[in-house]
């Protein structure tokens, strides 16, 4: 059973022009929460994250929004620029109540393009 | 600071073989954890260490199997490869692992034929 699902498999977006890419997740334990890009053949590089105690966080043209209610979470990118194109992964995880343990479940990935 | 370094970048294997893939964190960080990434599963956790210590398990198979050293150094070994190991093994660092960013390395691209 998928945990965290991002489903839209592409988005397409024109340069200047706001990308908003979407996260579902079904595990109400996730109290923390992550974007990573990743380009072809590298490792995932880590954008945002956002503590499930907030429902906002900004970092330059990044803004992540958490609907906990909604089990939701969305990514903001204003502007978008061609150098943004890359595959966004949305990642969660559980603090366990020993607070030691930590691993990040992904959801599949949105493969974003800006086009100039 | 020097970032997540993975090694060897690219591996060819056959089924049956057994294969190490190592993997050094950001210096200070002692928590170093697995993934595997297929087109069709996407990231998969694999195993945290933290202190030497296993800490975190996914589901896989026993062949997965993974190690790390006194100086937060980890390795992972799989044994009697199979066709569908063939992924990017990506290995990302943390201070402690507790809510905190992991930083991943560019990972290795393990080719099963």
């Amino acid at each position: 059973d998928q945990q965290v699902k991002q489903n839209s498999p592409s988005l397409s977006v024109q340069e200047g022009r706001i990308s908003i890419l979407n996260c579902d997740y079904t595990n109400s334990m996730f109290d923390y929460f992550l974007w990573y890009k990743k380009y072809p053949a590298e490792g995932p590089t880590f954008l945002i994250s956002i503590s499930s105690i907030k429902d906002k966080n900004e970092d330059g043209r990044f803004t992540v929004f958490l609907n906990k209610s909604a089990k939701h979470l969305s990514l903001h990118i204003v502007p978008s620029q061609p150098g943004d194109s890359a595959v966004y992964f949305c990642a969660a995880s559980v603090r366990n109540s020993g607070g030691s343990n930590y691993k990040l479940t992904f959801g599949k990935g949105t493969l974003l393009t800006v086009n100039p | 600071k020097a970032g997540v370094t993975q090694t060897p970048r690219y591996l060819i294997k056959t089924r049956g073989q057994q294969v190490t893939l190592s993997c050094s964190p950001i210096s200070g960080h002692r928590s170093v954890s697995w993934y595997q990434q297929t087109p069709g599963q996407g990231l998969q956790f694999l195993f945290e260490y933290f202190s030497e210590t296993q800490r975190n398990k996914g589901n896989f198979p026993g062949r997965f199997s993974g190690r790390q050293f006194s100086n937060s150094r980890s390795e992972m070994n799989v044994s009697t490869l199979e066709l569908g190991d063939s992924a990017l093994y990506l290995c990302a660092s943390s201070l402690s692992g507790y809510q905190e960013t992991q930083y991943f390395g560019p990972g290795t691209r393990l080719l099963v034929l």
